[in-house]
């Protein structure tokens, strides 16, 4: 059991490039979400999907795509990169424990530098 | 989305009590508080879940009054590996995997403990 995981673990790329993200889970958890973390501040919430096939924006959508086709992947694509969107972006997944009690278990994270 | 207010740091010793509160004035009835612990380089880890009362773990223990507008994450006998930025998040459990359910992640509180 991997947990979940995330490759490539750092990425430079240059202003205007695209790339993806590669997040993964092997513990069956049908909610999944993406989080950029900036030097110094909390989490912010990407995108974030309640299972396959279903996707939404969180907090900062604009400049990210997400698809969701199995319940296992789930891959952040940068469209165009910006130096704002330098950052360390975590992908989580969440367990259901029973009526209320849900955990979420985050990647090792991806360190983003655009130059 | 309830807005949680915690300490940006705090300092201890080994073996000491901590004690980190939070304040979430605008709890609403299906939100439940949950705390995670992150080390540098590392993505936020599940410590605790609670919505009422006390609920205690092998890690911590949490506190919550009946008004609910605050709460108060407990770890015994600290240790030097207890160094870690600790977040208080407040969220729709009973909705979880809609917008109302994401978690906000703030801040966070760094502890630092001392030998």
């Amino acid at each position: 059991n991997a947990g979940v995981t995330q490759t490539p673990k750092f990425q430079v790329l240059k202003t205007g490039q695209s790339m993806t993200l590669q997040c993964a889970q092997d513990m069956n958890h049908e909610y999944m979400s993406w989080y950029r973390q900036d030097p110094g501040m909390g989490l912010r919430l990407i995108h974030y999907s309640v299972g396959a096939g279903i996707t939404d924006q969180g907090e900062v959508p604009n400049g990210y795509n997400v698809s969701r086709s199995t319940t296992e992947d789930f891959p952040l694509r940068l469209l165009s990169a910006a130096p704002s969107q330098t950052s360390v972006y975590f992908c989580a997944s969440t367990l259901k424990i029973g009526t209320g009690v849900r955990e979420q278990y985050f990647g090792p994270g991806t360190r983003l530098t655009v130059t | 989305l309830a807005k949680t207010t915690q300490p940006i740091s705090m300092d201890s010793y080994e073996g000491q009590e901590v004690n980190i509160t939070c304040s979430h004035n605008n709890i609403a009835t299906n939100d439940y508080i949950t705390w995670y612990q992150q080390f540098p380089s590392q993505g936020p880890r599940f410590i605790i879940q609670g919505y009422k009362t006390k609920v205690t773990n092998e890690v911590a223990s949490l506190f919550i009054p009946a008004d609910r507008k605050s709460s108060t994450l407990s770890l015994p006998r600290v240790s030097l590996s207890d160094t870690a930025v600790y977040y208080c998040l407040v969220g729709d459990m009973m909705n979880y995997g809609g917008s109302q359910g994401n978690l906000i992640f703030g801040k966070g509180t760094k502890l630092s403990v001392k030998p």
